[in-house]
């Protein structure tokens, strides 16, 4: 079975662009949330989508925005980029709002912003 | 508040235990996970523990939860050079996906 899966890999962009990073859940996942990690530091908490309904939200600026398709794939997207968006993006899926063990992260998007 | 601490880095011989340690702060928390990163790569949950447990056993792995303290642990038994990577703990609430990780643990684990 595939586990989650992102798109791309990595990404150069420069200051000011946007980009709009991509998830695919496990197949039957109806939640996904995702999360920023800058080098060194551990995942931040950005969005979690359940249902195609935003259900949390981190202490992210507006120019984070996120999306749930009707097939439970997701969409992060950034605005105005700045160098500190640079980061890993990562994604993970699960059964349903409420997860114990079930949690599944993809391998993340390496953002690089100049 | 919602803050996790870690220690930054660990050494051990190969075949030692390791343990890997981690506070908390926030009492409503109910469920702490431990997820290991390997070089370039995603989380990888290893093992989780309800907050009105105190330890959890799975193969090599020991979680101990000291909830007066807040105080988490992992304890890696018969340490192996594949157990390099960066662990993190982490704090989830009942009704959420929202994790709140701490800042990770590097283990380095040599001959």
């Amino acid at each position: 079975d595939a586990g989650v899966t992102q798109s791309p890999t990595h990404l150069i962009k420069t200051r000011g662009q946007h980009v709009t990073l991509r998830c695919s859940p496990i197949s039957g996942h109806k939640s996904v949330s995702w999360y920023q990690q800058v080098l060194g530091q551990g995942p931040q908490f950005i969005f979690q989508y359940y249902e195609k309904e935003e259900r949390g939200r981190g202490n992210f600026p507006d120019r984070f925005s996120a999306r749930q398709f009707p097939n439970y794939s997701s969409e992060l997207n950034v605005n105005a980029l700045l160098l500190g968006d640079s980061a890993l993006y990562l994604c993970a899926s699960s059964p349903s709002r409420v997860s114990t063990d079930t949690q599944y992260f993809g391998p993340g998007t390496r953002l690089t912003v100049l | 508040g919602e803050d996790v601490e870690q220690s930054l880095f660990l050494s051990v011989r190969e075949g030692d235990s390791s343990v890997i340690n981690c506070t908390y702060t926030d009492s409503s928390s109910t469920y702490l996970y431990w997820y290991k990163q390997e070089p370039g790569a995603g989380l990888q949950l290893l093992t989780y523990i309800f907050s009105n447990m105190d330890m959890k056993q799975d193969q090599r792995l020991t979680v101990l939860l000291n909830k007066k303290d807040k105080h988490l642990s992992l304890r890696i038994a018969d340490t192996q050079t594949g157990d390099s990577a960066i662990y993190f703990c982490a704090e989830g609430a009942y009704n959420t996906d929202k994790l709140i990780f701490g800042t990770g643990t590097r283990l380095q684990v040599f001959p």
